[in-house]
């Protein structure tokens, strides 16, 4: 299993909190996103970074924001939670290296409730 | 812009019977990339397969099969004698850039009762 591992796994916070999920990875892998999974929508991009400090707006990218300091880790941040982005969110890798659009490896997700 | 359609929500089947999940795609591009990934319950997200806009020969891999057919742009998944542990959701999914900017179905739930 690719070597990623998301904190925390769960989360309760209060509506207009900030909130950062994090995502580690050990692959060394250039390629790393955050979706989010909700119920009738599938797995929804929000950001993706190809490099350190280079980052780029998914789908649904507004009310987040990311940063990307080292290859490993990859932080996703809620400014002000709202109840909307109650959701699991995933942390993905791939390496592109090894092929154009190699497959997504994914960590285990965090569920995150805003009340 | 990329779209992926999986038109079945949920799915029952008794163990041992054939089940194919329906995936349709759009996509302007001549290039792309179609995956599909299972999710169990226990929440992970399992790769199965990516083929190429290239490649419409169709693969199995034990009891899983797919079809995939650029005419219909559709790109299905079956399982033959299908077993409990086959239970999960599947998400089809499309990819066209460089990037991996990948786009999900909404998923179809598949429960296999003994």
């Amino acid at each position: 299993d690719a070597g990623i591992t998301q904190s925390p796994r769960h989360k309760v916070t209060e509506t207009g909190t900030p909130v950062t999920l994090r995502c580690h990875q050990t692959e060394n892998h250039r390629y790393m996103y955050w979706y989010r999974q909700d119920p009738g929508h599938g797995l929804r991009l929000i950001h993706y970074s190809y490099g350190v400090k280079d980052t780029d707006k998914g789908e649904v990218s507004d009310g987040y924001s990311v940063s990307r300091s080292k290859t490993e880790d990859f932080l996703l941040t809620l400014e002000s939670a709202t109840s909307s982005q109650t959701s699991v969110y995933f942390c993905a890798i791939s390496d592109p290296d090894r092929g154009w659009n190699s497959p997504l490896h994914f960590g285990n997700g965090t569920r995150l409730t805003v009340t | 812009a990329q779209k992926v359609t999986q038109a079945q929500t949920e799915i029952s089947v008794v163990e041992k019977e054939d089940v194919t999940l329906d995936c349709v795609y759009e996509t302007r591009d001549t290039t792309y990339y179609l995956f599909w990934y299972k999710q169990p319950p226990s929440g992970e997200l399992v790769f199965l397969i990516r083929r190429n806009s290239f490649d419409e020969q169709n693969e199995i891999s034990g009891r899983y099969s797919w079809n995939f057919q650029k005419s219909t742009s559709s790109f299905n998944f079956t399982i033959t004698a299908s077993q409990v542990v086959d239970s999960a959701v599947y998400f089809c999914a499309l990819s066209e850039s460089r990037d991996g900017d990948m786009r999900f179905g909404a998923g179809t739930r598949l429960t296999v009762k003994p």
